[in-house]
């Protein structure tokens, strides 16, 4: 089915270790996104890329990295995971701006 | 920088209660606004959205929203509710390539 696929679901990290979220969409959107959602605070903007070779920080970018070498893959980059990085990744991606975001399902990331 | 505001972090209605979720915006000029929503477990999926034109919106599973500039809000409302719209629902605003969320508002249905 066409989406945004997220791996993995659920990951559980030493504080220090590193990660990738990986994100994948087939749909040849050119817009993808990377947001923390942590209980009654909304989704937080990390990441965001307008296209293959371009990437920005969002509101939140501290402590993670991205890279846009195709259209379709955008993975997120935690170097040192520390405790405060416990939360749920989300991946988003859309067409352009007049249109809706399609989301992942979500990665669920505990540092202990 | 815009803002998004959802005033009721959470709600807790009957079911064939009437709802209405608050969303205001921090500042006007052209906007895009969206409802979004997120069942227990699941992913967001978008309800609804509004660019242009008819203020009243409609949007899936009966929901709509009503954009009125004057008081930069951009209320959610269903007038019957059922026990499966047990979730959260997020207000969001374009910002350039960006879209600004609310905190969201979660809402409880009850049997």
């Amino acid at each position: 089915n066409a989406g945004v696929t997220q791996t993995p679901k659920f990951r559980i990290l030493k504080i220090g270790q590193s990660m990738t979220l990986q994100c994948t969409q087939d749909m040849n959107h050119n817009y993808m996104y990377w947001y923390r959602q942590d209980p009654g605070m909304g989704l937080k903007l990390i990441y965001y890329s307008v296209g293959a070779g371009i990437t920005d920080k969002g509101e939140v970018p501290n402590g993670y990295n991205v890279s846009r070498s195709t259209t379709e893959d955008f993975p997120l980059r935690l170097e040192l995971a520390a405790p405060s990085q416990t939360s749920v990744y989300f991946c988003a991606s859309t067409l352009g701006q007049d249109y809706g975001y399609t989301f992942g399902s979500g990665t669920r990331l505990t540092v202990v | 920088a815009q803002s998004v505001s959802q005033h009721n972090h959470h709600v807790i209605l009957s079911e064939a209660a009437s709802l209405e979720l608050g969303c205001n915006y921090s500042y006007g000029g052209t906007v895009n606004l969206f409802w979004y929503v997120q069942y227990p477990g699941q992913h967001l999926q978008l309800l609804l959205k509004y660019f242009s034109g008819d203020p009243l919106v409609k949007g899936i599973k009966g929901f709509e929203a009503e954009f009125i500039k004057s008081k930069f809000s951009f209320n959610l409302r269903k007038p019957s509710v059922q026990w499966s719209d047990t979730a959260e629902y997020f207000c969001a605003v374009r910002s350039n390539y960006q879209l600004i969320w609310g905190a969201g508002t979660k809402l409880i249905i009850k049997p």
